[in-house]
């Protein structure tokens, strides 16, 4: 079985402050991983995706994500915070074995604030 | 298309009416997803096609829920007999397959559904 857990539903920065969303997944088999955005009213768009190549993954609008197997951890980061990236984010996971269906966390809604 | 659709964007039934929402996923994707997105809840599986398989229906909730994919492109889901816990946002959406580069899903914007 697969898990994701979003520690925070809420997170609060500043606008120009670093963005740290944390994502904590479980899985017994080489995971896949995703960044999905929500914004209000809206459907998920992909941030980013980690898929075995390379530990560290670029996605759009600045952010990146890092997966360390030892902390078994994806968290998102971006150096600094922009008003327009307030929206809902969502990790998921999905591993060769787990039909294709992607297992979501709880989501974390991030503010910025002037 | 040139992504997912969803229809209705909104819809407002009573308890123990039936419900269908419809999506329409991008041209030449093969797997379809539904999840049910509530309040605080996240996003829940519901169920996925893949091309001529046997849908994965593990996520469905009750027998209430039913889903088709007609011509292996346009789906419904079906609730009957609504309950009020059946109040979600419900999104749809695709993948061009199921292998290993084919994994990134495309949402649609949902259906938000209201039961009174």
């Amino acid at each position: 079985a697969q898990s994701v857990t979003q520690l925070g539903s809420h997170v609060s920065v500043s606008e120009g402050a670093l963005v740290l969303l944390r994502c904590n997944y479980s899985s017994s088999v080489p995971p896949y991983l995703f960044w999905y955005v929500q914004y209000p009213n809206q459907g998920l768009q992909l941030l980013l995706k980690y898929t075995s190549a390379a530990t560290l993954v670029k996605g759009i609008n600045g952010f990146e994500a890092e997966f360390k197997k030892s902390e078994t951890s994806f968290h998102l980061t971006k150096p600094s915070a922009h008003m327009s990236d307030a929206a809902e984010y969502f990790c998921a996971v999905t591993t060769t074995g787990g039909g294709n269906k992607l297992t979501f966390g709880t989501g974390t809604q991030l503010k910025v604030e002037l | 298309g040139a992504g997912v659709s969803q229809s209705p964007s909104n819809k407002v039934t009573e308890k123990g009416k039936d419900v269908e929402l419809r999506c329409d996923p991008i041209s030449g994707h093969t797997a379809l997803y539904w999840y049910r997105q509530s309040l605080g809840q996240g996003l829940e599986f519901l169920i996925y096609f893949q091309g001529n398989s046997a849908p994965d229906k593990s996520g469905l909730p009750s027998d209430r829920f039913s889903a088709e994919r007609t011509g292996g492109s346009v789906s419904t889901l079906t609730i009957q007999r609504t309950q009020q816990e059946d109040s979600a946002v419900y999104l749809c959406a695709s993948s061009l397959g199921a292998g290993q580069g084919q994994r990134e899903l495309f949402f649609g914007e949902g259906s938000r559904l209201t039961v009174l």
